[in-house]
């Protein structure tokens, strides 16, 4: 059974520094493009950042400069390095295999809030 | 950077009657062209890729349709279990974004 599984989301401070990760299970994540997608509170759905499986990567222009996306292989884990942190990085973050649209079961989320 | 654009943004519609979706992208998208179901507190789920393809386990009273830049999600008989927000999002072209969603309440 394909399962995703984030963690990692917390409070943090404007200016900080946050990894979330998203075990995966029933696939190879390696073999996918997987995306990380976000939802502000109340708000619609954000694409963040992909990586390709042969390991290129891409960012939304909102996040260029400041969010890292990687994976472990031996873990089967694709994690999002968060930097500089702002208040309107606060949001559920989602990871999901990625064709173009975003396969289900998507992950249960991650809220990420960014405030003093 | 392509637009896409739901309508309305609230429908509301008495359970069994059948629920018309709109997504209009700003540019050819071709087929290229997902729907997703969120309720509250959930992730969202995929429904129709491909504009027109249901994904795996979706029920057959989903349907998509349109090409190019305009595009419906139908649900020919509302269940309870269809009250939700509704997304569309192009990936055509980078990036990929979504609607702003159509969120179907009961009526």
């Amino acid at each position: 059974e394909v399962q995703l599984v984030e963690s990692g989301g917390g409070l943090v401070q404007p200016g900080g520094s946050l990894r979330l990760s998203c075990a995966a299970s029933g696939f190879t994540v390696s073999s996918n493009y997987m995306s990380w997608v976000r939802q502000a509170p109340g708000k619609g759905l954000e694409w963040v950042s992909v990586i390709y499986s042969g390991g290129s990567t891409y960012y939304a222009d909102s996040v260029k400069g400041r969010f890292t996306i990687s994976r472990d292989n031996s873990k089967n884990t694709l994690y999002l390095q968060m930097n500089s942190l702002r208040a309107e990085d606060t949001a559920v973050y989602y990871c999901a295999r990625d064709h173009g649209y975003y396969d289900n079961p998507w992950g249960q989320g991650t809220l990420v809030t960014v405030s003093s | 950077e392509i637009v896409m654009t739901q309508s309305p943004a609230t429908l509301s519609v008495s359970p069994g009657e059948r629920a018309t979706l709109s997504c209009r992208a700003s540019q050819s998208v071709s087929s290229n062209l997902a729907w997703y179901q969120q309720k509250p507190g959930q992730a969202p789920r995929l429904l129709i890729y491909g504009a027109s393809t249901r994904a795996t386990g979706i029920p057959a009273r989903f349907s998509g349709s349109g090409s190019g830049t305009e595009f419906t999600l139908t649900i020919s008989s509302l269940q309870s279990e269809d009250f939700a927000v509704y997304y569309c999002q192009q990936y055509n072209n980078w990036p990929r974004p979504f609607g702003q969603g159509t969120k179907v309440e009961i009526k």
